[in-house]
């Protein structure tokens, strides 16, 4: 069964900080890898797609990298904002086209 | 990318009434769809995979009898809350999974279903 872990929970952070978020999953069979962001009370925003043969994409401040050997992705953040607070969601599109979602971190940015 | 839409945004009904969400895919034709629960704070759950036609696979700990889902047509899943009780309220949110080369989750909006 595919679980999906990411490290740090929470993480504050002063303006201007660059960061880094942590993804991991069980099962290296998948065939993409979504990074989400959700604000309080709000639906899902997407950011960021890997499909399994790519190694990272780039949107913006936003970079995010999938080693799918090694059951990892990590989100990079260039220079926080007060508005990227918000949780960030890792999610892994696993066995039969099922979206198995981590529990999120939570960030918020220091003006 | 797929568009997704969800109805209501949000909901408050009373203890022991049936509450039904709506969840569409407007530009292609959707075998299968997902529903997710997020309680707060929590991440999002998957509770069932809806399938046209045939009947819904539901997630371990997922009671069918109490969620129903209806696919009746490519376009459009329904989840059915039944006898809803306050520890029913949560966000649902559905999705669909594009298929062939793009096989991105796109997500409704969600929908806040509140039991009082």
């Amino acid at each position: 069964k595919q679980e999906v872990t990411q490290i740090p929970a929470a993480l504050s952070v002063p303006e201007g900080e660059n960061l880094v978020l942590n993804c991991s999953f069980t099962d290296s069979a998948i065939y993409n890898l979504q990074w989400f962001r959700q604000d309080p009370g709000k639906g899902l925003t997407s950011l960021l797609l890997i499909q399994s043969s790519q190694r990272e994409q780039t949107s913006g401040r936003l970079n995010a990298s999938l080693d799918k050997s090694s059951g990892r992705s990590t989100l990079y953040i260039a220079a926080s904002q007060p508005g990227d607070s918000a949780t960030y969601l890792c999610a892994v599109g696993s066995g039969g086209f099922k979206t198995i979602f981590g529990a999120g971190t939570r960030l918020f940015v220091k003006a | 990318g797929a568009v997704v839409s969800q109805h209501p945004s949000w909901v408050i009904c009373k203890s022991g009434t049936s509450v039904k969400i709506e969840c569409r895919s407007l530009d292609f034709q959707a075998t299968t769809m997902f529903w997710y629960r997020q309680f707060p704070k929590q991440s999002l759950m998957l509770m069932a995979t809806s399938n046209e036609g045939s009947k819904a696979t539901y997630e371990q700990g997922v009671e069918k009898d109490k969620f129903l889902i209806n696919h009746a047509s490519l376009t459009l899943s329904t989840l059915t809350v039944t006898s809803a009780h306050p520890e029913d309220s949560s966000f649902y949110i559905c999705s669909v999974v594009g298929r062939g080369v793009n096989t991105e989750a796109f997500f409704g909006q969600g929908t806040r279903l509140t039991v009082v």
